[in-house]
């Protein structure tokens, strides 16, 4: 049973570039959420993603958006990209109305911004 | 602004005893919580939740949380050198569905575990 799968594992872009993150979820699990990690730091929620619709999202400016697919995968899109983005991204999957308390969280991806 | 703390740590604990590990969280409608570990370079896995009052046990592991006192801690019995790692407590502020939980992270505790 494959967990959650996120790609790149690490990137590196330059400042005021375009980044797209990818993300499968865990077989059966239908909502994708996404967090920031600064190193350090805790993870910060993003946003979270439910049949297809964006439906909770974080303190984020609009450089941040989002996508999913009809198949639950998802993708995190961050435009004009800052020295600040620097972080480790985690994709989140979970069974919306389950009795499944809690994400699984993906491996992440390492987002370096030169 | 709905905030979690924990202490940075480091916490050192010698290898057998217990290990406590404490956060406090800013507002009284939170419903569920969470503790996460996290291996250096490694994403969070979900070791514990609770949303009830008092203690949840689990193998080696309790959750105690006291919703008047807005607390929620973590106890490891018989410390173990793979405990080492960073515990992050986590709060969902939100209606208490499952599986759209939008938590809350504190920064994290770093464990030691000393052989």
């Amino acid at each position: 049973d494959a967990g959650v799968t996120q790609s790149p594992t690490h990137l590196i872009k330059t400042r005021g570039q375009q980044v797209t993150l990818r993300c499968s979820p865990k077989s059966g699990h239908d909502t994708v959420s996404w967090y920031q990690q600064a190193l350090g730091q805790g993870p910060q929620f993003i946003f979270q993603y439910y049949e297809e619709e964006e439906r909770q999202r974080g303190n984020f400016p609009d450089r941040f958006s989002g996508h999913q697919f009809p198949n639950y995968s998802s993708e995190l899109n961050v435009n004009a990209l800052l020295l600040g983005d620097s972080a480790l991204y985690l994709c989140a999957s979970s069974f919306r109305d389950r009795t499944n308390y809690g994400y699984t969280f993906g491996s992440g991806t390492r987002l370096t911004v030169v | 602004q709905k905030e979690v703390e924990q202490n940075s740590g480091p916490l050192s604990v010698p290898e057998g005893a217990i290990a406590s590990l404490n956060c406090t969280y800013s507002d009284r409608g939170s419903q569920s919580f969470f503790w996460y570990r996290q291996y250096s370079g490694k994403s969070p896995e979900l070791i514990m939740f609770i949303y009830s009052n008092g203690d949840k046990e689990d193998g080696r592991f309790t959750a105690q949380l006291n919703k008047a006192s807005q607390y929620v801690s973590l106890l490891i019995r018989d410390s173990q050198p793979s405990d080492s790692a960073t515990y992050l407590c986590a709060v969902n502020w939100g209606v208490a569905n499952f599986g759209n939980e939008k938590l809350t992270f504190g920064t994290g505790t770093r464990l030691t575990i000393i052989p």
